[in-house]
């Protein structure tokens, strides 16, 4: 099994529809857990991270289930804007492979007017 | 503030050639990375500096040398472009291992 896991799209999605997306992962020492997005031909930047208890901005609302070790991520009224790829990323608090920090292949986001 | 700078943001090489991709931040990070990436496979790790004066290989090390020159700054060189080299190179760095990470802009090689 990938350490983490995304499929990879592309979901076409109307604009205003509300579109969600998983990321499973194996290692169940992870601690932190984020969502960057990425514009094509551009470098990923930070969405949000991931708390415990789930989180909330804007029209994005992330959350974790660490009993089947996924996240999630909930984008509601969907825009044109928000067509991007969606990386997942988690990393365990200390030690593990390459610092820790794995990435998902991400999810491919196509918002359609 | 600048955050994570890499240069050169474009760059064409004959096969054979070498060259040296600059990273700095001005974040204060102790982690800095270096990724590739290429159409469907996501970002692969070449090499990381977990802090100034360690380096790690990652995931997709050979045909690269890293130099973590101090704190701010972490060199990627490659000493003999192949075209399997062509790519996206992202350099990121972080301050701790629960904590996110920063990206460059990219660098954009094509080597012919």
């Amino acid at each position: 099994r990938k350490e983490v896991e995304q499929d990879p799209g592309p979901f076409n999605v109307p604009e205003g529809a509300t579109v969600a997306f998983n990321c499973t992962y194996s290692n169940s020492a992870s601690q932190s857990f984020f969502w960057y997005r990425q514009d094509c031909r551009k470098e990923p930047k930070l969405l949000m991270s991931v708390y415990s208890s789930g989180n909330e901005d804007g029209r994005f609302t992330a959350q974790l289930n660490r009993a089947s070790q996924y996240i999630s991520l909930l984008i509601r009224d969907s825009k044109l804007s928000d067509s991007a790829t969606y990386l997942c990323v988690v990393t365990p608090y200390s030690g593990g492979g390459a610092d820790g920090l794995t990435f998902g292949k991400g999810t491919h986001l196509i918002i359609q007017p | 503030n600048a955050g994570v700078t890499q240069t050169p943001k474009f760059q064409v090489l004959k096969t054979g050639q070498s060259m040296t991709l600059q990273c700095a931040q001005d974040m204060n990070h102790n982690s800095m990375y270096w990724y590739r990436q290429d159409p469907g496979m996501g970002l692969r790790l070449i090499y990381y500096s977990a802090s100034e004066g360690t380096t790690d290989k990652g995931e997709v090390p050979n045909g690269y040398n890293v130099s973590r020159l101090n704190k701010r700054e972490f060199s990627l060189r490659l000493e003999s472009a192949a075209p399997s080299q062509t790519s996206v190179y992202f350099c990121a760095s972080r301050h701790h291992l629960d904590t996110e990470a920063f990206f460059g802009q990219g660098t954009r090689l094509t080597v012919v």
